[in-house]
C-alpha cells in the first residue's frame, strides 16, 4: 500500500544546531506539505511543493528551507535550531488536482534544549 | 494568504447527542474544504470534504455544510459516541494549493 513516511519520529537537538527531517512518499503525488502542530495553533503551513524543483513559502516559513529533486521526497531543514522551533512536525502530501485530500504522515516531535 | 477561524475551541457533549463545528474563510477564491479528526498522538485524518460546487454532503452521522456567500462551513456529527471523542480540525484552499487549517476544536464525548 502507498504511504507517507517521517523519520525520525522523535529527535532532540541542541540550540544553533542544523536539523533535518525526512518526509518520503510512495503515493507519486505531485503535492507535497509540511505543516508545525503547536497547542492553540493548529496546523500552520512551513513550505510546500507542486513538484520535481519547486518549493514555496507558507506561513511560518522563517528559519526553514526545503528541497524537491524527486517526487518522493521533500526534506525539511532547520538551519540554526531555536527553542521556538520545538513543535511537532508533520509532512502531507496530495494529488494536487482540483482539491483532493492531504494524506499526513506519522509526526516528528522535535525538541530543541 | 487564506485565514481560516474554527469555533468552538472545546466542545463537550452527552453520549447521543449532537456536535456542531463552525468555520468561517476569507479568500472567496476557495473550493476545497476538508475536515480532519486527529486523536491523541495520531496524525490527522479525513472524515469528510466538501467542494464549493455542492452546499452539503453527508456520511452516516456525519454531514458538512457549505454557505459560499457568507464564506462558512460547518461539520455536523449526530448521535454522538465517546469515539468521536478527538480535535477536529477544517481546512480550506484553492484547488489544493496552499490548505490552511483551524486551529481546532477538543471535542470531548461524554458516556
Amino acid at each position: 500500500d502507498a504511504e507517507i513516511t517521517q523519520s525520525p519520529r522523535h529527535k532532540i537537538t541542541e540550540t544553533g544546531r542544523q536539523v533535518t527531517l525526512a518526509c518520503h512518499q510512495t503515493w507519486n503525488h505531485n503535492n507535497m506539505f509540511w505543516y508545525r502542530q503547536d497547542l492553540g495553533h493548529g496546523l500552520r503551513l512551513i513550505h510546500y511543493s507542486y513538484g520535481v524543483q519547486d518549493t514555496n513559502k507558507g506561513e511560518v516559513s522563517d528559519g526553514y528551507s526545503v528541497s524537491r529533486s524527486n517526487t518522493e521526497d521533500l526534506p525539511l531543514t532547520l538551519e540554526s535550531a531555536a527553542s521556538s522551533q520545538t513543535s511537532v512536525y508533520f509532512c502531507a502530501s496530495s494529488e494536487g488536482i482540483g482539491g483532493s485530500p492531504l494524506h499526513f504522515g506519522n509526526g516528528t516531535r522535535l525538541t530543541v534544549t | 494568504g487564506e485565514n481560516v477561524e474554527q469555533h468552538p475551541s472545546t466542545l463537550s457533549v452527552q453520549e447521543g447527542d449532537s456536535a456542531v463545528i463552525k468555520c468561517t474563510y476569507s479568500d472567496s477564491a476557495s473550493n476545497y474544504f476538508p475536515w480532519y479528526k486527529q486523536e491523541l498522538g495520531k496524525r490527522p485524518q479525513l472524515i469528510i470534504d466538501i467542494r464549493s460546487n455542492v452546499g452539503e454532503k453527508k456520511d452516516q452521522r456525519i454531514a458538512v455544510t457549505l454557505n459560499k456567500t457568507a464564506k462558512h462551513f460547518s461539520l455536523h456529527i449526530t448521535e454522538t459516541q465517546p469515539e468521536d471523542s478527538a480535535v477536529y480540525f477544517c481546512a480550506a484552499s484553492y484547488n489544493n494549493n496552499d490548505m490552511r487549517f483551524g486551529a481546532g476544536t477538543r471535542l470531548t464525548v461524554k458516556p
